[in-house]
């Protein structure tokens, strides 16, 4: 109940293309749903969240799709770059929480 | 604004030695967290603290303990290292109890145990 299920593991795109991540989840208390991205050598960063009551969220070429009645929610990197190449973790969370659910990765090339 | 500070960045350690690795805040923020990352298992959570003098157990705590004298300190310790711990750690801090609350990590210590 309090996983959170990333798909693919890795993910190769060519410069241009789109970058698709999927993540999904059974707990319904989830309210809150992050991406953080990781290049190598650094640790995690926010990139992008989400709330339940909203389906869509777009900030540049990130844009998060959330699907309530499925339980899932995606990254999609659009016109996808060498410089996006990095791990990409989902993450959930429920009201007032002590912590976040990690996702296991996905680590995305993308070459030129 | 140093953020979340990480020291050491590398560590190389026998079976069966110790250590202790710090992680220094300057955000003044409640809660602080281990991780840690191997290939293909994600970030999995260790010890953390909801503030100062406490702590709690993660995923994975068998191995580890951890100390929050300070509130801006979190100290992670291994008493008897094992292979087992070779790993990637990561130290996360955020402000409060709030889920919607934004993690910010440090730069990670990459542990070997031979």
């Amino acid at each position: 109940q309090q996983q959170v299920k990333q798909s693919p593991q890795s993910l190769i795109v060519q410069k241009g293309g789109i970058s698709i991540i999927n993540c999904a989840y059974e707990n319904t208390a989830f309210d809150y749903f992050p991406w953080y991205q990781q290049f190598p050598g650094k640790g995690p960063a926010l990139l992008i969240a989400i709330r339940p009551d909203v389906s869509e969220k777009k900030e540049g070429r990130f844009t998060i799709s959330f699907n309530k009645s499925a339980k899932q929610f995606s990254l999609h990197i659009m016109d996808s770059q060498p410089g996006d190449s990095a791990t990409y973790f989902c993450a959930a969370s429920i009201p007032l929480a002590d912590k976040l659910i990690f996702g296991t990765g996905t680590r995305l090339q993308v070459f030129p | 604004n140093a953020g979340v500070t990480q020291t050491p960045k590398f560590r190389v350690l026998k079976t069966g030695q110790s250590m202790t690795l710090l992680c220094a805040q300057d955000m003044n923020h409640e809660y602080m967290y281990w991780y840690r990352q191997d290939p293909g298992m994600g970030l999995r959570l260790i010890h953390y603290s909801v503030g100062e003098g406490t702590t709690a157990k993660g995923e994975v705590p068998d191995g580890y303990n951890v100390s929050r004298l300070k509130k801006q300190n979190f100290l992670l310790g291994l008493e008897s290292a094992a292979p087992s711990q070779t790993s990637v750690y990561f130290c996360a801090s955020r402000r409060s109890d709030r889920g919607r609350e934004k993690l910010f990590f440090g730069s990670g210590t990459q542990l070997s145990v031979l």
